[in-house]
């Protein structure tokens, strides 16, 4: 089953706008990564951010987490036309181990009009 | 460096055909991973490998087999292909005891006819 859903599904937007989206999960997380998929390729991982992190940046990307409501959002800001691709959260839950595999949410597809 | 290959590309098999799909990284990396992706399903894992020498099931691991030659290689085996195999796999590595972050390769369009 997944442990990610991702919020909505499918997303149009302005080239310059911001684009968000939501992930929620269900049970306790070690930590929570953001993929990005262009299409025909493999996932590649953009940015992670731990359990007892709130929130992270990297370059025009900016992730929060809210354990509190098992959610995340990722935050596209001033998005370009290469940024139109499939975005996927995964969670990796804790175990005795350390973590354990990652669970893929569905994604959400964003499209960025020139 | 190559990252993460996969071969083949494509592939086409007839209901019963066996094939295996190859994998392999040149990351170091101890952990490998095979995924399927469907359409609005996202990745569904299939079998993972965190070490050289040991192998686990994933959510899907009913109709496939795996192998973990070495460090580097982990192929997936389909033993009697059906309809339902038609997927999009992709092989990924990373390091399951440590962050986890996953470094995919291509992917492998197979179509069961």
């Amino acid at each position: 089953s997944q442990q990610g859903e991702e919020d909505p599904q499918a997303l149009s937007i302005q080239e310059g706008e911001n684009a968000t989206m939501n992930c929620s999960y269900k049970t306790s997380i070690n930590n929570l990564q953001w993929y990005r998929q262009n299409s025909g390729r493999g996932l590649v991982h953009l940015i992670l951010i731990r359990s007892n992190e709130r929130e992270k940046h990297s370059g025009r990307l900016r992730v929060t987490l809210d354990t509190s409501k098992k959610s995340s959002s990722l935050l596209i800001t001033a998005s370009r036309a290469a940024d139109t691709a499939s975005y996927f959260c995964a969670t990796s839950k804790p175990s005795n181990f350390g973590n354990e595999k990652l669970t893929f949410g569905t994604g959400t597809r964003l499209t960025i009009i020139p | 460096n190559a990252g993460v290959t996969q071969t083949p590309k494509f592939q086409v098999l007839k209901t019963g055909q066996s094939m295996t799909l190859q994998c392999a990284q040149d990351m170091n990396h101890n952990s490998m991973y095979w995924y399927r992706q469907d359409p609005g399903m996202g990745l569904r894992l299939i079998y993972y490998s965190a070490s050289e020498g040991t192998t686990d099931k994933g959510e899907v691991p009913n109709g496939y087999n795996v192998s973990r030659l070495n460090k580097r290689e982990f192929s997936l085996r389909l033993e009697s292909a059906a309809p339902s195999q038609t997927s999009v796999y992709f092989c990924a590595t990373g390091h399951l005891y440590l962050y986890n972050e996953q470094f995919f390769g291509p992917g492998t369009r197979l179509t069961v006819l």
